[in-house]
């Protein structure tokens, strides 16, 4: 069964410092990985999209890289500011799948 | 402005009444998709479409119909609604194929009473 593990399930931590959020999947054949924020009861916002064939993707304070076959993804956000307080989620499409695949999410509030 | 728009953002019905909830995108693409998302379960997908008048059943079909008559649009329609379709619904879309991001409408979020 193709599933995803975010850990950990929740993290705080004080405002200014890096963090690293952790996805890990259960089958490597995958096309691309999504890294997603959500608002607490607002819809996803696509933060990243790695294609398979990638090794890492950057959007200003915010880097994703794909370690396709350990099944490992991590998301890095530099300089955390209160306004990155969201859930995140990541979500592989698996090879032959017509969907993605959520993990849990980690639940992320930074202090200022 | 490229969007998923969704309607109703809210809505609170009771047992056996149809809904339809609406989904709307503008961008042309070609994949179209509903999820819904419960406290535990995560986000699991109900229905897709790969194109006009083409759908399929995703993980979680029962109790819902779909449509696909014409490409930018996709409604999501449960015939006679029950208590443990109450949740926070997602549609989905992107232009096809392997590798092409997905885009999300704001949720719609469902209580059945």
């Amino acid at each position: 069964k193709q599933e995803v593990t975010q850990i950990p399930a929740a993290l705080s931590v004080p405002e200014g410092e890096n963090l690293v959020l952790n996805c890990s999947f259960t089958d490597s054949a995958i096309y691309n990985l999504q890294w997603f924020r959500q608002d607490p009861g607002k819809g996803l916002t696509s933060l990243l999209l790695i294609q398979s064939s990638q090794r890492e993707q950057t959007s200003g304070r915010l880097n994703a890289s794909l370690d396709k076959s350990s099944g490992r993804s991590t998301l890095y956000i530099a300089a955390s500011q209160p306004g990155d307080s969201a859930t995140y989620l990541c979500a592989p499409r698996f090879q032959g799948a017509q969907k993605l695949v959520f993990g849990q999410g980690t639940r992320l509030t930074i202090n200022p | 402005e490229a969007q998923v728009t969704q309607n109703p953002r809210y809505l609170i019905t009771v047992t056996g009444k149809k809904l339809t909830v609406t989904c709307s995108q503008n961008m042309n693409h070609e994949y179209m998709s509903w999820y819904r998302q419960d406290p535990g379960l995560g986000l699991r997908q109900i229905y897709y479409s790969m194109n006009v008048e083409v759908t399929d059943k995703g993980d979680v079909p029962e109790g819902y119909k779909v449509s696909r008559k014409e490409k930018r649009n996709f409604p999501l329609i449960l015939e006679s609604p029950s208590p443990n379709q109450t949740s926070l619904y997602f549609c989905a879309s992107s232009l096809g194929g392997r590798a092409f991001r997905q885009y999300f409408g704001p949720g719609t979020r469902l209580t059945v009473t």
